[in-house]
């Protein structure tokens, strides 16, 4: 099956720790991304990347580090200089060679720090 | 990418037609419309687009008005299970000329879809 896997569901860690978030797919796409997700928000974009070894900062890339070695994979490190890291993380993938442009979500990894 | 405004939340009897409106008045020429939903604690899910026609396919269908100033999202048989937030979003498309960057997702309109 093609898609994207986030893992894992569920993070916990404890403040002042960096911790990776990792999100792979197998749809082929050019394009990644990361958001972030508050309760009861829409989500804000972290990161992205159009392209292997490029990507540019989102809305809120303060305390947040990515890398894009390979097409598949996009992982999202979150850092201790992150000042609210608990949060719902969902990261995407997409192509520009259609018009519809739609986003392909993974299921998501529910971060909480303490 | 232009501003869209929803209600809120909204219910609806289940088997019934949900009608979810969006209002996107400073929409410019060339920005397509967006819907998505999130099922609670997943990932969004693309649901349909359109420029200016209205538009269907096998999740719902998207009526967007001659000024192109508001659009609605029709689901025709509501079930259970598309109880959700459902997110209305503006933007160029990269295919058109937009950029690849993210989607601007604002609060949505959480649908309740009553038994």
């Amino acid at each position: 099956d093609g898609g994207i896997t986030q893992s894992p569901k569920y993070l916990f860690r404890k403040e002042g720790q960096n911790v990776t978030l990792s999100c792979e797919q197998n749809l082929n796409h050019d394009a990644m991304y990361w958001y972030r997700q508050d309760p009861g928000q829409g989500l804000r974009l972290i990161y992205y990347s159009q392209i292997v070894n490029d990507f540019q900062k989102g809305d809120i890339a303060e305390g947040y580090s990515v890398s894009r070695e390979k097409k598949e994979s996009f992982p999202l490190t979150v850092t201790s200089a992150q000042k609210n890291p608990t949060a719902f993380y969902l990261c995407a993938s997409s192509t520009s060679r259609t018009e519809a442009y739609e986003q392909y979500f993974g299921p998501g990894t529910r971060l909480t720090v303490t | 990418d232009a501003k869209t405004t929803q209600p809120p939340s909204m219910d609806c009897a289940e088997g019934r037609a949900a009608n979810l409106p969006c209002n996107h008045s400073t929409i410019s020429g060339n920005e397509y419309v967006y819907w998505y939903r999130q099922i609670h604690s997943q990932g969004p899910q693309y649901i349909i687009h359109g420029l200016k026609n209205n538009e269907t396919n096998e999740m719902a269908s998207l009526i967007i008005t001659e000024d192109r100033k508001s659009s609605t999202l029709i689901l025709p048989h509501a079930t259970l299970r598309d109880t959700a937030v459902y997110y209305c979003i503006v933007r160029v498309p990269p295919y058109s000329g937009g950029g690849a960057d993210g989607l601007t997702f604002g609060k949505g309109t959480h649908l309740i879809i009553q038994p």
